[in-house]
């Protein structure tokens, strides 16, 4: 089982929908949380950090479940510029450990 | 902002020969990472550094070598290329401690033929 699993998608959603992505990851002892976005042939993005009372920027929100050991990336109202490959990653104490899953594609259509 | 910079975006090397790839951060942050990247695998670590002089192995160190003289620097030493390290490389930095999200550079695209 991998440490950091996601839907590889693709998600093919209409402009202005909303769209939820999970991510599950498989030790107890993380600590840190993030989403990464990626371009096609970019370099990954931070795109917000996860915490434990779930936290919002913008259109986005992000939302944290230490029991069930998942996060969550919620898009509302979503835009052709979503279109990008979302990436989970999970961190444990060392900065060593820090995991990635392997995305979830979104592709926005007009 | 922080910036990463790698020195090459696309590289073509032959088998056998020695690559250099590397990797500048501006922001004085103490870790420093490479990956690869290929598709249906993600993002994988070859290896990272905590400090100057200091690396350790990541998950897929086997070919590669690092050398971190700088705390700015961190190369990639690919010892004997293969085609098998045909690859998307990524390098990253990161403040010490957890909590804080990696910013990565462009990236290398190498082809090793």
């Amino acid at each position: 089982r991998k440490e950091v699993e996601q839907d590889p998608g693709p998600f093919n959603v209409p402009e202005g929908a909303t769209v939820a992505f999970n991510c599950t990851y498989s030790n107890s002892a993380s600590q840190s949380f993030f989403w990464y976005r990626q371009d096609c042939r970019k370099e990954p993005k931070l795109l917000m950090s996860v915490y434990s009372s779930g936290n919002e920027d913008g259109r986005f929100t992000a939302q944290l479940n230490r029991a069930s050991q998942y996060i969550s990336l919620l898009i509302r109202d979503s835009k052709l510029s979503d279109s990008a490959t979302y990436l989970c990653v999970v961190g444990y104490s060392s900065a060593s450990k820090i995991i990635f899953g392997s995305g979830t594609r979104l592709s926005i259509r007009p | 902002d922080v910036k990463v910079t790698q020195s090459s975006r696309y590289l073509v090397k032959r088998t056998g020969e020695k690559v250099f790839l590397e990797c500048v951060q501006d922001m004085d942050h103490e870790n420093m990472f490479w990956y690869r990247q290929d598709p249906g695998l993600g993002l994988r670590l070859i290896y990272f550094s905590y400090d100057v002089k200091m690396k350790e192995k990541g998950d897929i160190p086997e070919g590669y070598s690092v050398s971190r003289e700088k705390k700015e620097r961190f190369s990639l030493i690919l010892e004997s290329a293969s085609t098998n390290q045909t690859s998307m490389y990524l390098c990253a930095s990161s403040q010490a401690g957890e909590n804080y999200g990696y910013t990565f550079g462009s990236g290398t695209r190498l082809t090793v033929v």
